[in-house]
């Protein structure tokens, strides 16, 4: 199972939008309503930001927001704030062989 | 509130075994899936295989299977990592994490064990 594709960075100032996308094929992404993205500070653990596409955790802001498009994910950060600085990474079930992949990674960097 | 602890870092020698283990409470452990997750230096995150602590039914990412075992003692919420000859290219960060359900998502990770395999 390979990993999901994005790309390596991103970037906007405080207050804009950033996009991120996700890439998968029919077997992962694009075959189930079962993409999450993560949060990851340096030196800390992930934390789930966005799960089943588009639906937020408790305590996340409504700045996050994510969809899905065929075999492409997409997570969008509004507004961004300093503290969105960070790694973000989707991932997708896959199916009961594989189970779970996650993708490259995204460095968001606000300017 | 849901909280999983891990054990703390290791330093190892190549050849020697480890197991480290993710104690989760505020939960009932046997009821959600755990996943554990591979975070090579400065690289991505990579799952690594999923264990139900009810039953011990253990999934395995192709990537890992048979180069660790991944187990449950739900009598005391402790889920484990366990490699039997460590080598260089092990050392990394591993993450344990709770799945919201069977297809997902992580939505309680612990904090991290890291492991550094070196002569």
């Amino acid at each position: 199972q390979s990993a999901l594709t994005q790309p390596p960075s991103a970037s906007g100032s405080p207050g804009q939008s950033v996009t991120i996308s996700c890439t998968g094929t029919s077997s992962d992404v694009g075959g189930y309503n079962y993409v999450s993205w993560y949060q990851q500070h340096p030196g800390k653990a992930p934390k789930l930001m966005i799960y089943e596409v588009s639906k937020r955790p408790s305590g996340v802001p409504d700045r996050f927001s994510g969809s899905k498009s065929g075999n492409t994910a997409s997570l969008t950060v509004s507004g961004l704030q300093a503290e969105d600085e960070a790694d973000y990474y989707c991932s997708s079930y896959a199916g009961s062989n594989s189970h779970y992949v996650f993708g490259t990674g995204t460095k968001v960097t606000v300017l | 509130e849901v909280q999983l602890v891990q054990s703390g870092a290791e330093v190892k020698k190549p050849g020697e075994s480890l197991k480290i283990s993710c104690k989760g409470s505020g939960y009932s452990f046997t009821s959600y899936w755990i996943g554990w997750v591979r975070q090579m230096p400065g690289k991505g995150l990579e799952w690594m295989g999923i264990i139900y602590p009810g039953d011990s039914d253990t999934r395995y990412s192709p990537s890992f299977q048979g180069q660790v075992t991944i187990s449950a003692d739900k009598s005391i919420s402790t889920a484990y990592l366990q490699w039997s000859s460590l080598k260089a290219s092990d050392t990394a960060m591993y993450y344990c994490a709770r799945l919201g359900g069977y297809s997902g998502p992580l939505d309680y990770w612990g904090q991290g064990t890291l492991v550094t395999v070196s002569s």
